[in-house]
């Protein structure tokens, strides 16, 4: 069965850099899968923020993409997001999953960041 | 920034059927992407429901069942079921400006 789960600090400051891990078991993080990012605000819908493949290959969300950045490290079996330049509108409970072909079949249990001082 | 509208909320009696619309555009559902549903139940993570326009992965119950035409797409609940009651999302690929990954609005099932 395919795992994965998110680590991180769950408070960022303003104008900060947010960062998080995502730890893939049950799947090689270099098998034919994307795996993306998926993040939720506090009692809203879900946006999808980018994903990478293997090579290194990124795809971001256009109204994020200025800010974002993917890594892949494979010797890990993980992948990262960072988000620069926060505000209190990126306070949200952020997911990671695979994404074997146009869907997120697998999910972490998600994990909250707040955007605060 | 969901491109993809439904319906906010949903009602039904056990043992009733619903459907919940999801309705995009030609750069995405119109353009022949796949639609994929999620069940998002309280305090958890999203689970895929629906693949690739009506198909169920293993262990979904045949209750659900999807469907796409044109630029809009259904789920069906059938037999309803306290179980059931979460909030449903949609979601397909977009081409508008770069490939991407949209989500619809969310529909909050309540039996």
């Amino acid at each position: 069965q395919v795992q994965l789960q998110e680590s991180g600090p769950g408070l960022v400051r303003p104008s900060g850099t947010l960062s998080l891990t995502c730890a893939v078991s049950g799947d090689s993080i270099s098998s034919s899968n994307w795996w993306s990012w998926v993040r939720q605000p506090p009692g809203k819908g879900l946006m999808w923020i980018g994903e990478i493949y293997q090579s290194g290959k990124t795809n971001y969300n256009p109204s994020l993409k200025s800010r974002v950045t993917i890594s892949v490290d494979k010797s890990k079996n993980q992948f990262s997001l960072k988000l620069s330049s926060v505000t209190a509108a990126d306070t949200a409970v952020y997911y990671c999953a695979r994404s074997p072909g146009g869907n997120l079949d697998f999910w972490g249990q998600g994990s909250l960041v707040t955007v605060s001082s | 920034q969901s491109v993809l509208t439904q319906p906010p909320s949903v009602s039904g009696a056990p043992g009733q059927r619903v459907t919940i619309s999801c309705t995009g555009s030609s750069s995405n559902i119109g353009a022949g992407y796949d639609v994929y549903w999620y069940q998002q139940l309280p305090g958890t993570a999203p689970k895929l429901l629906i693949s690739s326009d009506n198909n169920r992965p293993s262990g979904v119950p045949d209750r659900f069942s999807g469907s796409k035409s044109g630029i809009s797409a259904s789920l069906a609940i059938s037999g309803l079921q306290a179980e059931d009651e979460a909030d449903y999302y949609c979601q397909s690929y977009d081409n508008r400006v770069s490939p991407s990954y949209v989500f619809g609005t969310g529909t909050k099932v309540t039996v």
